[in-house]
Formats: C-alpha cells, structure tokens, sequence
C-alpha cells in the first residue's frame, strides 16, 4: 500500500518556468513532509521540509505548499534552471521532533531544457 | 570521506548466490536504514535499526536480513540472489531530528 502518492512521474520545463510536484498521503499521523532532490549517480539529499502548522514554506526558488485538510502537499521550483534537472521525492513520517523512518513517494524526474 | 560510504558501488551477481551489501558512517548517528530503488516505485524501506541491538523489518524484507556490526556499520544480506532484487540500494543515516537523512551514494545490484 502506498501511503504516500506523487504525481507527476516526469515532467519537462524551460528554463524560467515553474515546476509543480505534487503529493497526497493517507496516514493523518504524518507530522513531517520533506523533499529530496538525487542527481545521478548519487543518493538523494534533504531539499526542504515542511511541518503541518504552516501552510506554506520557501527557501529560494523552492516553496513548499501544504495543505492539510486535503493532505496533499506540493513543491514548487519557481524560474526552474537547467541545473534542477534531478529526481524529487516527497516523503512523510510521524514521530513529533524525533522521526524514526520515512515514506517516500514514487519520484518525480525533472527535466529543465535550456 | 564521504559521510555514508556503501560498497560495492556496483555488482553483478548470478541467481541463487549470497550477497553482502555494506555501509559505513561517520556521522556519529544511531539510526540507519536501508532502502530500495525501483523506477515508478519510489525508495521503500526494506530494514531499519535505532541502535545497535534493535533491528526491524520495513515493508519490504522479504528475501533480505541485515547486520548492525557496530554504531557506524549496517550490512545488508541477500541470501540467495533473484533476479526481481536487482535494484539500487541505498543506505540512510540520520540522528532522529528534523535534520533530515543523509544517504550514501548507492550500490546497483544486478542479478542475472
């Protein structure tokens, strides 16, 4: 059972467009959202991340839209650049300031043409 | 050094042999996990251990065990290679705060 859904499964933007990736989970316990962006060859490192109480949070070009009563949640690359080319993940767990182990979605490749 | 070192980076196995994937981390952290990569599938947890005397099962064991050697060390087993295993693995290291995980860089296992 996948608790945790991304949508789209790849996705292609111009340079200076926005990437939109999205997400929904089942599991009302999940307290903590992160993204994680992998480069190939390599394994996936901590984007951003977001916790239930705020509806949106950004960090540069990245922002993270959250919305609970849906349980859905979204990231956003705002003036995407050749160098996002990447796979995101979205992922979710439970366990308040201490979190034991993570749901990832299905990953999102991202292509950013130039 | 790299934080989260696995080995080896690729492999090339035959149906029913015994396979160790290993890793190792510097990080000084307790927890460790191991997941799978599948295109489509996403990462999925196959095994998990907070300290070195507690192991668990993820969601996907079946076929695979796992040794915590020390605080720094995780090995992963499969103890008799199918073809449906071949995947990329990832070991996870991470000290339970919103710090996030960090991965080492994968092992590609192919079982032929």
């Amino acid at each position: 059972q996948q608790q945790v859904k991304q949508s789209p499964q790849s996705l292609i933007v111009q340079k200076g467009g926005i990437s939109i990736i999205n997400c929904a989970y089942e599991n009302t316990a999940f307290d903590y959202f992160p993204w994680y962006q992998q480069f190939p060859g390599k394994g996936p490192a901590l984007l951003i991340a977001i916790r239930p109480d705020v509806s949106e949070k950004k960090e540069g070009r990245f922002t993270i839209s959250f919305n609970k009563s849906a349980k859905q949640f979204s990231l956003h690359i705002m003036d995407s650049q050749p160098g996002d080319s990447a796979t995101y993940f979205c992922a979710a767990t439970a366990g308040g300031t201490s979190y034991g182990k993570l749901t990832f979605g299905q990953g999102t490749i991202l292509t950013v043409h130039p | 050094d790299a934080d989260v070192t696995q080995t080896p980076r690729n492999r090339i196995t035959k149906t029913g042999k015994r396979i160790m994937l290993e890793c190792s981390q510097t990080k000084g952290h307790d927890r460790m996990y191991w997941y799978r990569q599948d295109p489509g599938l996403g990462l999925r947890l196959i095994y998990y251990s907070f300290d070195v005397k507690d192991i668990n099962k993820g969601e996907i064991s079946d076929g695979y065990s796992v040794s915590r050697q020390a605080q720094a060390k995780f090995s992963l087993s499969l103890e008799s290679a199918i073809p449906n295993q071949t995947a990329l693995y990832f070991c996870a290291t991470t000290s339970g705060t919103l710090g996030g995980y960090t991965f080492g860089s994968g092992t590609r296992l192919t079982v032929v």
